[in-house]
């Protein structure tokens, strides 16, 4: 299974962009990478996914470097209520050996300070 | 109503006891997963399932038995609880490489 990096932590100031790196060198041409996030000890919530291609939906961007072997979650406007551990996550598509599996790793906390 | 129900929300048993912690969901996904989550730390898998006659080890399978009674009921119990085993336990689904939904979690405590 494909591994990923991410630092730590992360302050972020409230209103400006946060951008949330992740180091995923090992993944393979079917693997996809997900992000979710979680808040204090809730279930943790989907926010994008992405192949190769750069994503944007209603809560962030994804952008993910034309080798795939890094990418970078932005909150375009992070609020006080962003506060929160984000996971960056490989799984496998079709024929991958990890179908389906979500594995996690340690996540970024992420510090939105006013 | 939550899309995927875990219940207990809390609990605290005995060492040696066993236990059950069950998770429903009305999504029609056909894949479940059982995580446990320990303070600070990400979430682990322990058992996951792709349909009724599927079941896998994930990562921290010993100690933890599974059962798929239905498309929408996925059950974890611990036989003989311990008191490592306390945690926060979360159930989530998922059709295939789409996105997971996760319950609140249970948290167990085993004293």
């Amino acid at each position: 299974d494909a591994k990923t990096t991410q630092p730590t932590s992360m302050d972020c100031a409230e209103g400006r962009a946060a951008n949330l790196p992740c180091n995923h060198s090992t993944i393979s041409g079917n693997e996809y990478v997900y992000w979710y996030r979680q808040i204090h000890s809730q279930g943790p919530q989907y926010i994008i996914h992405g192949l190769k291609n750069n994503e944007t939906n209603e809560m962030a961007s994804l952008i993910i470097t034309e080798d795939r072997k890094s990418s970078t979650l932005i909150l375009p406007h992070a609020t006080l209520r962003d506060t929160a551990v984000y996971y960056c996550i490989v799984r496998g598509g079709w024929g991958s050996s990890n179908t389906g599996k979500l594995i996690f790793g340690q996540g970024t906390t992420l510090q939105v300070k006013p | 109503d939550a899309d995927v129900t875990q219940t207990p929300r809390n609990r605290i048993t005995k060492t040696g006891k066993r236990i059950m912690l069950e998770c429903s969901q009305t999504k029609g996904h056909d894949r479940m997963y059982w995580y446990r989550q320990d303070p600070g730390l990400g979430l682990r898998l322990i058992y996951y399932s792709f349909d009724v006659k599927d079941i896998n080890k994930g990562e921290i399978s010993d100690g933890y038995s599974v059962s798929r009674q239905a498309q929408a009921k996925f059950s974890l119990s611990l036989e003989s609880a311990i008191p490592n085993q306390t945690a926060l336990y979360f159930c989530a689904t998922s059709r295939a490489n789409t996105e997971a939904f996760f319950g609140q979690g249970t948290r167990l405590t085993v004293v």
